[in-house]
C-alpha cells in the first residue's frame, strides 16, 4: 500500500519569496509521482510528474520538483511566487497495478501568496 | 485540447435520495475513475472502471454505489439513498496509458450536497 506525507498543512508567504512544499510517500514499490494544484472553486489541475529518467522535474509556469528516492521525497519549489499562486496544492502517488493506477493522494498544502 | 467534463456542477437534494453523477472523459481514454473531496479533507479514491468493469474500489465505496458506462462517452456515479456524510465534492477521471502519458485528467467536479 501507499501512502503520502505533506508536512505541512498551510503554507504562507509574500510575493516574489521563494516556496517549498513538502511531500513525503511511502510504497513497497516503485510509484509515479504528482503534484496537482487545486484553485479556489474548481477541480484538479496537473501541475507535474515523475514517471522515469530525470529526477528534476518542472512545469510551464515555474514550479519545479526532485524525486528524492533515498528520502523517498517529491517536494515541489518555486524560485519566486506570485498571487496567482495561491491554491491548495496536492502530492500524490500511483503505484502500477495492472493498469489501473489509482492515485493516492496526501491532505494538501494550502499556500497563500500575500503581496 | 481535451477534457473531462461533469454535469451538474452543483447537485443538492435529501436524506435518503437517489443521485446520479455524471461524467463525459476524454474520448481515446480507457479507465476511468471516481474520487471524492470532502469540504477540507483529502481527496479520496473510490472506485475505477476498466472494460465495463470494475477493477479495484475502495472501502468508501459501499453496496449504496454503482458506476456505469452506459453508452460510449458517458460514465455515471450512483449514490442509491443518500446520507448526509456523503456531501462531498466528487471528482471523475480518465486515464490512457502508454506513450509515456501515465496521467489522470480530472473534470472540475460535482458538489453534492445531501440535507
Amino acid at each position: 500500500a501507499q501512502s503520502v506525507t505533506q508536512l505541512d498543512s498551510q503554507v504562507p508567504v509574500f510575493e516574489e519569496a521563494p516556496v517549498e512544499l513538502r511531500c513525503n510517500y511511502s510504497s513497497s514499490v516503485s510509484v509515479y509521482l504528482f503534484w496537482y494544484v487545486q484553485y479556489p472553486n474548481q477541480g484538479l489541475q496537473l501541475l507535474l510528474k515523475y514517471l522515469s529518467g530525470s529526477t528534476l522535474v518542472e512545469s510551464i509556469n515555474g514550479f519545479e520538483a526532485e524525486f528524492n528516492k533515498s528520502q523517498t521525497s517529491f517536494h515541489l519549489r518555486k524560485p519566486s511566487v506570485h498571487i496567482s499562486d495561491t491554491a491548495e496544492y496536492f502530492c500524490a502517488v500511483s503505484a502500477f497495478s495492472g493498469g489501473y493506477n489509482k492515485l493516492i493522494f496526501g491532505a494538501g498544502t494550502r499556500l497563500a501568496v500575500h503581496p | 485540447e481535451p477534457e473531462v467534463t461533469q454535469t451538474p456542477s452543483h447537485q443538492v437534494t435529501q436524506m435518503g435520495q437517489e443521485v446520479i453523477l455524471r461524467c463525459v472523459p476524454i474520448s481515446n481514454h480507457l479507465y476511468f475513475y471516481w474520487y471524492r473531496q470532502i469540504l477540507g479533507q483529502k481527496v479520496e479514491f473510490l472506485v475505477s472502471f476498466y472494460n465495463n468493469e470494475i477493477s479495484e474500489k475502495s472501502e468508501i465505496f459501499d453496496d449504496q454505489f454503482s458506476v456505469e458506462r452506459p453508452d460510449g462517452s458517458n460514465f455515471t456515479l450512483k449514490i442509491r439513498s443518500t446520507k448526509l456524510e456523503d456531501s462531498a465534492m466528487y471528482f471523475c477521471a480518465s486515464f490512457r496509458t502508454g506513450e509515456g502519458t501515465d496521467t489522470q485528467y480530472f473534470g472540475p467536479g460535482t458538489r453534492l450536497t445531501v440535507l
